[in-house]
């Protein structure tokens, strides 16, 4: 069983709502991770937290925020997406961001933009 | 650019079959070499490489990193039809105190009975 857990795990919502994801990790870990896995295309880095601070920002749009009050928590916050942002968004954790450590994923959420 | 390639990008073979999959990289800073297993749900991790020439196995799952052709194999013995599924390389490069992981295509594995 994942320590990561996601939440919704399916969201469908319009392109002028706003609408929050959350993911939690019980694994004591230090770095989390968002990831958009779209169809046909490999998986995608969009934001790191390490220690509560984001350390990266793969030049994802403004549409998507992130927050991440501790570090077992971290939050999506979407506003005024577009169909093409439809995909799974994961999240994960790993103990460090610096070093060679493995990365533990969540279930996921399944988001549809209509 | 970095960059991350993997080989084939499908792959259909029948249960018993032994397979090898194949993965390429040219990243800056090198740190480590990881392999997932994508079903429909997300990526479960299999193995994380950082030290050339040494074999890591999982049961009928085995990987081995070669530094010096910046790659990296994956191989499944005795294919099972539970084996299909996308198998995704990344490869982790600590740019200063930073850590960035670029992702293969992947490889569609499609084990038939």
């Amino acid at each position: 069983e994942t320590g990561v857990t996601q939440t919704p795990r399916h969201l469908v919502m319009g392109m002028t709502n706003k609408k929050s994801l959350k993911c939690e990790q019980h694994l004591g870990h230090n770095a989390m991770y968002w990831y958009k896995q779209s169809a046909k295309k490999p998986l995608e880095l969009m934001f790191v937290y390490n220690f509560k601070e984001q350390t990266e920002n793969n030049s994802v749009p403004s549409r998507f925020s992130p927050e991440c009050p501790n570090s077992s928590h971290l939050f999506l916050h979407l506003h005024t997406l577009q169909p093409e942002d439809s995909a799974l968004y994961l999240c994960a954790s790993s103990q460090e961001v610096v070093g060679a450590y493995e990365q533990y994923f969540g279930p996921g959420t399944r988001l549809t933009v209509t | 650019e970095d960059k991350v390639v993997q080989s084939p990008l499908s792959l259909v073979v029948h249960e018993g079959d032994t397979v090898t999959l194949n993965c390429s990289y040219e990243v800056t800073n090198f740190r480590s070499l990881l392999w997932y297993k994508q079903e429909k749900k997300a990526p479960t991790f299999l193995f994380m490489l950082t030290s050339s020439g040494i074999e890591k196995k999982s049961g009928r799952l085995s990987s081995i990193l070669d530094k010096k052709e910046l790659s990296s194999i994956l191989n499944i013995t005795a294919t099972q039809t539970g084996d299909s599924a996308i198998y995704l390389c990344a490869v982790e490069a600590t740019p200063y105190n930073n850590n960035d992981m670029r992702f293969g295509a992947g490889t569609r594995l499609t084990v038939k009975p």
